[in-house]
């Protein structure tokens, strides 16, 4: 089973500025199955990016992914206020069938 | 626009059954893959099964494996039979969208599943 662990657990930045959030795999995972989800509270997670650095529909441009085999990066460019979130990570390909990171909380601070 | 929307949760004793529900709509339906992940109260995402389009390839978590039974005609059902209090959780159904690496595209509101005696 391929585990995915992310860090920061928690991480906390002003509007405004940079985040970065990685995604580490316990083996290499095909980065066309690579994907990152945003949840806010009481919400249903919201797909933000697939194959590791493709935008689903509707996602601002702030929001960028990038790398490979084991080491995986979701960034935002700059901070909006609907951005301070929990996002995961989730992989795809592999018995099971899919996992998920644990969540990085982005909290204002 | 694409609708998921879940039923069937509640509060069941240990050993109990549940069915869930996802009817959707909004899209062909029998076009696209479904699966149910569940979220446990504070807790992060565990994805619980799989079901194809055509119902023929399903797969399962290693935790639900042998309890829970996927299906799908005209909407998604996830039967849970053997229920645990760790199995208490918020089960979202989704769209699993092929041409997005197997992503989830579209999520449901979710339905509280509560195993307490």
């Amino acid at each position: 089973e391929i585990v995915l662990t992310q860090s920061p657990g928690t991480l906390s930045l002003s509007p405004g500025e940079r985040a970065t959030l990685s995604c580490r795999a316990s083996q290499s995972v095909n980065s066309n199955y690579l994907a990152w989800y945003q949840q806010k509270p009481g919400q249903a997670p919201r797909l933000l990016i697939y194959g590791a650095s493709n935008r689903a529909t509707g996602i601002p441009d702030r929001f960028s992914g990038s790398g490979s085999g084991t080491d995986f990066t979701l960034t935002i460019s700059r901070l909006e206020p609907e951005d301070f979130a929990v996002y995961y990570c989730q992989q795809y390909g592999s018995s099971p069938q899919y996992t998920f990171g644990q969540g990085t909380k982005l909290e204002i601070k | 626009q694409v609708q998921l929307v879940e039923s069937g949760g509640g509060l069941v004793k240990p050993g109990g059954s549940l069915r869930l529900s996802c009817a959707a709509s909004g899209f062909t339906f029998s076009d696209y893959h479904m699966s149910w992940i569940r979220q446990a109260p504070g807790k992060g995402l565990e994805w619980v099964s799989y079901i194809s389009s055509s119902g023929r390839t399903i797969d399962y978590a290693d935790s639900v494996k042998g309890r829970f039974t996927i299906s799908r005609d005209n909407a998604s059902y996830l039967q849970m039979n053997s229920l645990r209090a760790e199995d208490t959780a918020v089960y979202y159904c989704a769209r699993v969208r092929y041409s997005y690496g197997y992503g989830f595209d579209y999520w449901g509101q979710g339905t509280l599943v509560t195993v307490s005696s």
